[in-house]
């Protein structure tokens, strides 16, 4: 079974302070995404990693960064948390499309629900 | 742009059919995903399509028409425990090729 851990399920912190939140995947895939989901707004794309040190903008990257050292390890960066960036943070990941028969779907972490004060 | 829109709230009763539509609009199209996400859970992947036409696994199928950018999944014999939030997602091309995006979700509440 695919298996993606992320580094804590609740997570609290003051407006300001640099958080990392860390994922990790265990079926050696290549692609890892970072998504944070609030109410009404559905899954967002923060960044996405095809490779180790490859990294790409997804659709709401301001206010974040990433650092993908290791294949099976993805860190979101809120580099000074604000209390916008309240909210669920899911991690993913999945084999390339490309060469691929399969779906490639993406398997998901447990969420981190991060709450800044 | 991409634009992936799904109704946000639908009702059942147990034992029913319901049907999920999901329409998009996006810049490139690889295929469609749908995921189920229990409260304070991960998203689970259900089904993919990526060719018109129905793709059926147990109770659940989801079916696709590329041309009218259509998809919807349908649930039969409904159990109270499909009471979950339901995504509809549209993967794109490129680099692209591999990332998601996600409509709002359908928040399905199956009742006695």
């Amino acid at each position: 079974d695919v298996k993606v851990t992320q580094s804590s399920r609740y997570l609290v912190k003051r407006t300001g302070e640099k958080v990392f939140l860390e994922c990790v995947q265990d079926m050696d895939h290549e692609n890892m995404f970072w998504y944070r989901q609030d109410p009404g707004l559905g899954l967002r794309l923060i960044y996405f990693s095809y490779d180790v040190k490859m990294k790409e903008k997804g659709d709401i990257p301001e206010g974040y960064s990433v650092s993908r050292e290791k294949k099976e390890r993805f860190s979101l960066i809120l580099e000074s948390a604000s209390t916008n960036q309240t909210s669920m943070y899911l991690c993913a990941s999945s084999f390339p499309r490309q060469g691929r028969q399969r779906g490639n779907e993406q398997f998901f972490g447990p969420g981190t629900r991060l709450t800044v004060l | 742009g991409q634009n992936i829109d799904q109704p946000t709230e639908m009702t059942a009763t147990e034992g029913a059919i319901v049907q999920i539509n999901c329409t998009y609009q996006t810049s490139g199209f690889n295929g469609l995903f749908w995921y189920q996400q229990h409260a304070g859970e991960a998203p689970t992947f259900l089904s993919y399509n990526v060719l018109d036409g129905l793709e059926e696994k147990g109770r659940f199928s989801s079916f696709l028409s590329r041309s009218k950018g259509y998809s919807y999944l349908l649930l039969k014999e409904l159990q109270m425990k499909d009471s979950a939030s339901y995504l509809c997602a549209v993967r794109s091309g490129g680099h692209a090729g591999n990332m998601l995006t996600f409509g709002g979700g359908t928040r399905l509440m199956v009742k006695p």
